[in-house]
């Protein structure tokens, strides 16, 4: 079945500092691909979204493209603020199956000043 | 706007009891989502609804768990009885059916069941 793997945490940057988060999938027909991310003490928010191989989706200075041929969507950021301190949660779906997202675990974001 | 609204948004009861949550989905979203989260199992989509209709509730725990939506803006949530295991943060979220990705969360509830 469908699924989705990403790096654990927590991972605790530095201000200003550069962000990956990994995530790769596993799917059997053509997902969609997103980023949510969970500020505390708050529900899930959709960050960014790609709908097909080679797409890009940013949003708030946050990248992922999505890789078919490495089935991965890393989560990048050129330089972080404390604001950013998160959970991060890479997710797909697939329409063609039904209408659930399959979130990963989450990784916990710190971000020191 | 007033976005998915979730209540309580804390619940403390005793091992044994009837819990009920309730959520009111956006306005004009037809799709609703019933999520639980805790440490150790991450996000576990409970059962979802499209147009009112249950459609999936293969992640429902077992019997003592219950969800219904009687109409667009409404929805519960029950479990009876309540056990310590019980204990998580539960979300309702929603969304458009043809966007169906994206999902409008909740402030959820965090239940602890002694």
């Amino acid at each position: 079945g469908n699924s989705v793997t990403q790096m654990e945490g927590p991972v605790t940057l530095s201000e200003e500092a550069f962000l990956t988060i990994n995530c790769t999938y596993t799917a059997t027909g053509y997902p969609s691909l997103f980023w949510y991310v969970q500020y505390p003490g708050e529900g899930l928010q959709l960050l960014l979204k790609a709908t097909k191989a080679d797409d890009k989706g940013s949003n708030k200075g946050f990248e992922a493209t999505y890789r078919k041929e490495t089935t991965s969507f890393h989560l990048e950021k050129g330089s972080v603020q404390v604001s950013d301190s998160a959970v991060y949660f890479c997710a797909l779906s697939d329409r063609n199956r039904d209408d659930k997202i399959i979130f990963g675990k989450g990784t916990r974001l710190h971000i020191l000043p | 706007d007033a976005g998915v609204i979730q209540s309580p948004r804390h619940e403390v009861t005793e091992m044994g009891q009837e819990v009920t949550l309730r959520c009111k989905p956006i306005s004009g979203h037809n799709s609703l989502f019933w999520y639980r989260q805790t440490m150790m199992r991450g996000l576990e989509l409970l059962i979802y609804f499209n147009n009112n209709v249950p459609i999936d509730d293969s992640g429902m725990p077992e019997d003592r768990f219950s969800a219904k939506m009687p109409n667009a803006s409404f929805s519960t949530l029950k479990i009876q009885p309540s056990e310590p295991r019980d204990s998580a943060v539960y979300f309702c979220a929603s969304s458009l059916r043809e966007k169906a990705y994206e999902q409008y969360f909740g402030p959820g509830t965090r239940l602890t069941v002694t």
